[in-house]
This record gives C-alpha cells, sequence and structure tokens, in this order.
C-alpha cells in the first residue's frame, strides 16, 4: 500500500524557516517525481514544486521561488520542502504528493501538514 | 496557465446528472486530471490524461475533452459524490489548478 506520511508543520513567525518531511513507502521512491501542493484554508488548491526522478529537474511557484527549496532522499525514501522567509500567506495545509508516470497526474497524497505562519 | 471551472458551486439532487467544465488558457492536449475532495480531506485523483477513470473509481465518474475544453461527468449523483472538484493541467510548469466547484446537496 502507497503511503505518504508528512511532517514538520508547526507554528512560525513570519520571516523564520521551516523545513518539511515526507516519508514515503508502498512503492519504489527513486522512480517517481514528487510534488508538494498546498492549501491555505477554506481555499483551493495550489502546486508549489516538483522535483523529478534523481532530482535532475526542479520547478517551483513563483510565489515560493527564491524561499522555498524541494529535495529528495532515495536511501531514506524521503521528500522534503525547505521553507525559509516565511509569511502570513504561506499558512496552509501542505501536502506531499506523488506524480503518475508521463506527468498524467498526481496519484497518492498524504494526509497533509498544517504549516501556521504568524506572529 | 490558467484553468477556469464552472460553475463554482452547484446544487443538485441524489440521481441528478452532473457536469463540471474546465477550461484552460491556451492547448494542454489531454494533460489534465480531476480530484474529488472532502472536508478535512486529501484530494483524491478521479479521471487522467482528461478520460482515464483511475482505479476503484466508480464508473458513473467520466472525463472528456482535449486542448482547452474539459468535462467532467456524474451520471447519476450518489450520497458520497457531495464534494469540490478540482481540475488540474500537467502540459506545463507551473502546474495549475483550477478554483473549485462544490458539489452541494438540493
Amino acid at each position: 500500500e502507497v503511503q505518504l506520511v508528512e511532517s514538520g508543520g508547526g507554528l512560525v513567525q513570519p520571516g523564520g524557516s521551516l523545513r518539511l518531511s515526507c516519508a514515503a513507502s508502498g512503492f519504489t521512491f527513486s522512480t517517481y517525481s514528487m510534488n508538494w501542493v498546498r492549501q491555505a484554508p477554506g481555499k483551493g488548491l495550489e502546486w508549489v514544486s516538483y522535483i523529478s526522478i534523481g532530482s535532475r529537474t526542479i520547478h517551483y511557484a513563483e510565489s515560493v521561488k527564491g524561499r522555498f527549496t524541494i529535495s529528495r532522499d532515495t536511501a531514506k525514501k524521503s521528500l522534503y520542502l525547505q521553507m525559509n522567509s516565511l509569511r502570513v500567506e504561506d499558512t496552509a495545509v501542505y501536502y506531499c504528493v506523488r506524480e503518475r508516470e508521463y506527468s498524467s497526474s498526481l496519484d497518492y497524497w498524504g494526509q497533509g501538514t498544517l504549516v501556521t505562519v504568524s506572529s | 496557465i490558467q484553468l477556469t471551472q464552472s460553475p463554482s458551486s452547484l446544487s443538485a439532487s441524489v440521481g441528478d446528472r452532473v457536469t463540471i467544465t474546465c477550461r484552460a488558457s491556451q492547448g494542454i492536449s489531454s494533460y489534465l486530471a480531476w480530484y474529488q475532495q472532502k472536508p478535512g480531506k486529501d484530494p483524491k485523483l478521479l479521471i487522467y490524461a482528461a478520460s482515464t477513470l483511475q482505479s476503484g473509481v466508480p464508473s458513473r465518474f467520466s472525463g472528456s475533452g482535449s486542448g482547452t475544453d474539459f468535462t467532467l461527468t456524474i451520471s447519476s449523483l450518489q450520497p458520497e459524490d457531495f464534494a469540490t472538484y478540482y481540475c488540474q493541467q500537467l502540459n506545463s510548469f507551473p502546474y495549475t489548478f483550477g478554483q473549485g466547484t462544490k458539489l452541494e446537496i438540493k
């Protein structure tokens, strides 16, 4: 069974940093691209970042570019999101999401971890 | 690429046939997926590649379209189908989602 379990969320002050982790199991992590998607309270889904197999290709939403860094560790079967210079508008549930081959969809989602940026 | 869903909300009854549309601001071939999200839950993949049903999803869900215009159809609404639906394009980065369609019980 595919499982994606996020951790690392919490309350942080504006300008602060947080590192999210996602532990993957039930599939061959090294052979899938991965994404982070977020959802602000009461709002829709917003794609945040993408990392390809082998970390060869990385993309970010304009709203987080230069502040967030995505990475992966194949040996640990883990995905990460380093979030710096956090803003109030970064408050959201962050989902770790597996991408199906050929960019056809995001087929497995974690349960999400809540990040709250507030003073 | 902007995705515009319509309607933004919809009231319907059990047994109704419902159609949600998603229009892309430029052509995305068939790189479109549909998701269902219930309150407090993570999204669930329903349709990928515009018209392919994800394994385990009931056959009352179907998708169609290519290029810029896409539809999600639920042939006969069931009580468990009341949720919010999102389309997403994976043709190019940044990936984008539609604003969502909230399907409510009439």
